[in-house]
């Protein structure tokens, strides 16, 4: 089944900076790659996704950009705010909206410091 | 809508009693999750089901742990006899079928400590 590894597992970052989380899978038949972010007590929460048809994506100060050549994928957040404090997951499925479930990686703990 | 419903959120029992954990998805979501988070492992999926009827469970761990749906609106988790390794954050999740976003909608969890 696919394999998703996630770096780094803690991320600590001043207030301002940006932060980037790395992913890669191993099933180079997925083509759904979500990022899930989890606040302390709460389940993951979408927030932003992308589909192998597209290179990278962007919604404000978050992007996400896939590689399909290297199977990597990365999270990247600029003007990073204490409120971006939490745990973020990657996962990667085959399709969206099929009986594929999601694969995620272990998570990454990212702490922004004012 | 009041989103994915779990229950109880939290647990403590004994080494050898009866765990059920609860879940009421998304009205309408078609698809429904059952992840365990733990430190050591992240987010592992133990089962899912489709239109009430389990896909895929190769996730589930031991025959110890057992999941039902028995309708649209209401699925449990069973671990006999629980185990302290048991001890986790469940997660339940539902999402909509063919034509959704792919969205996994989550519960706020079932932290069970397995003594």
């Amino acid at each position: 089944g696919e394999n998703v590894e996630q770096h780094p597992s803690t991320l600590s970052v001043q207030e301002g900076d940006s932060a980037v989380i790395k992913c890669t899978y191993s099933d180079s038949a997925s083509n759904y790659f979500p990022w899930y972010k989890q606040e302390l007590g709460k389940g993951p929460q979408l927030i932003i996704d992308i589909r192998s048809n597209v290179g990278e994506k962007k919604d404000q100060r978050i992007a996400v950009t896939l590689n399909k050549t290297a199977k990597h994928f990365s999270l990247h957040i600029t003007e990073t705010q204490p409120e971006d404090s939490a745990v973020y997951f990657c996962a990667a499925s085959k399709r969206a909206d099929s009986g594929y479930a999601l694969n995620f990686g272990k998570g990454t703990s990212l702490l922004v410091t004012p | 809508d009041a989103g994915v419903i779990q229950s109880p959120r939290h647990e403590v029992t004994e080494m050898g009693q009866e765990v059920t954990l609860r879940c009421k998805p998304i009205s309408g979501h078609d698809y429904l999750f059952w992840y365990r988070q733990t430190m050591m492992r992240g987010l592992e999926l133990l089962i899912y089901f489709n239109n009430n009827v389990p896909i895929d469970d190769s996730g589930m761990p031991e025959d110890r742990f057992s999941a039902k749906m028995p309708n649209a609106s209401f699925s449990t988790l069973k671990i006999q006899p629980s185990e302290p390794r048991d001890s986790a954050v469940y997660f339940c999740a539902s999402r909509g079928g063919q034509g959704g976003t792919g969205e996994l909608f989550f519960g706020e969890g079932s932290r069970l400590t397995v003594l």
